[in-house]
């Protein structure tokens, strides 16, 4: 079936740092790919997407490209702030079946990220 | 557009009792989805709607678990006979669908059964 695998955490890293998390996924077809962050007491936010095979979703300084030859969808950033501690999820769109597309989100566990000053 | 709502945002509840949580969409939104998280774990399917039809439920949803969306808008999720493994984040999304869909989450209801 469909999934998605993240780097287990946490993720502990000093201010300015360069950040990645890794996140690989499993899909018959072709998903469309999320990361999402969840700060503390709060629901999920969307943080990037990607639609199709080579594009490169980017946000606030996040990145993450969608390699197909790889399955692999890895976020990135190039100096990380202490507000960007939180918990990041890689999530995919189930794929289409046939003439229809569910659009439910697979997720993965999370990766908690904590930035010390 | 004030995004997506959910209330109550906390529910503290006794084994056996029931319990029931809404969701607001935004509004052009026509689908709806609700997701369960337990702590440490990513978000997963429990069902959708599109408009007022409910499409699909996942095997996680026990019969003691049934969801509405009457007029295609507000959504209620209803839990009988709550068990402590009930006990999670219950979020909702909503998107407009389509081959770019994307799900806009709303800050959850968290449930604790006793």
């Amino acid at each position: 079936g469909n999934s998605v695998t993240q780097m287990e955490g946490p993720v502990t890293l000093s201010e300015e740092a360069f950040l990645t998390i890794n996140c690989t996924y499993t899909a018959t077809g072709y998903p469309s790919l999320f990361w999402y962050v969840q700060y503390p007491g709060e629901g999920l936010q969307l943080l990037l997407k990607a639609t199709k095979a080579d594009d490169k979703g980017s946000n606030k300084g996040f990145e993450a490209t969608y390699r197909k030859e790889t399955t692999s969808f890895h976020l990135e950033k190039g100096s990380v702030q202490v507000s960007d501690s939180a918990v990041y999820f890689c999530a995919l769109s189930e794929p289409r079946r046939g003439s229809s597309n569910t659009g439910k989100l697979i997720f993965g566990q999370g990766t908690t990220l904590q930035v010390k000053p | 557009d004030t995004g997506v709502s959910q209330d109550p945002r906390h529910k503290i509840t006794k084994r056996g009792q029931n319990v029931t949580f809404r969701c607001d969409p935004i509004s052009e939104h026509n689908r709806l989805y609700w997701y369960r998280q337990t702590l440490g774990q990513g978000p997963e399917f429990l069902t959708y709607f599109q408009n007022e039809a409910q499409l699909e439920k996942s095997r996680l949803l026990s019969d003691r678990f049934s969801a509405e969306r009457p007029k295609g808008s507000f959504s209620t999720l209803e839990i009988q006979r709550t068990e402590q493994g009930d006990s999670a984040m219950y979020l909702c999304a909503s998107s407009i669908s389509g081959s770019r869909e994307t799900q806009y989450f709303g800050p959850g209801t968290r449930l604790l059964v006793l």
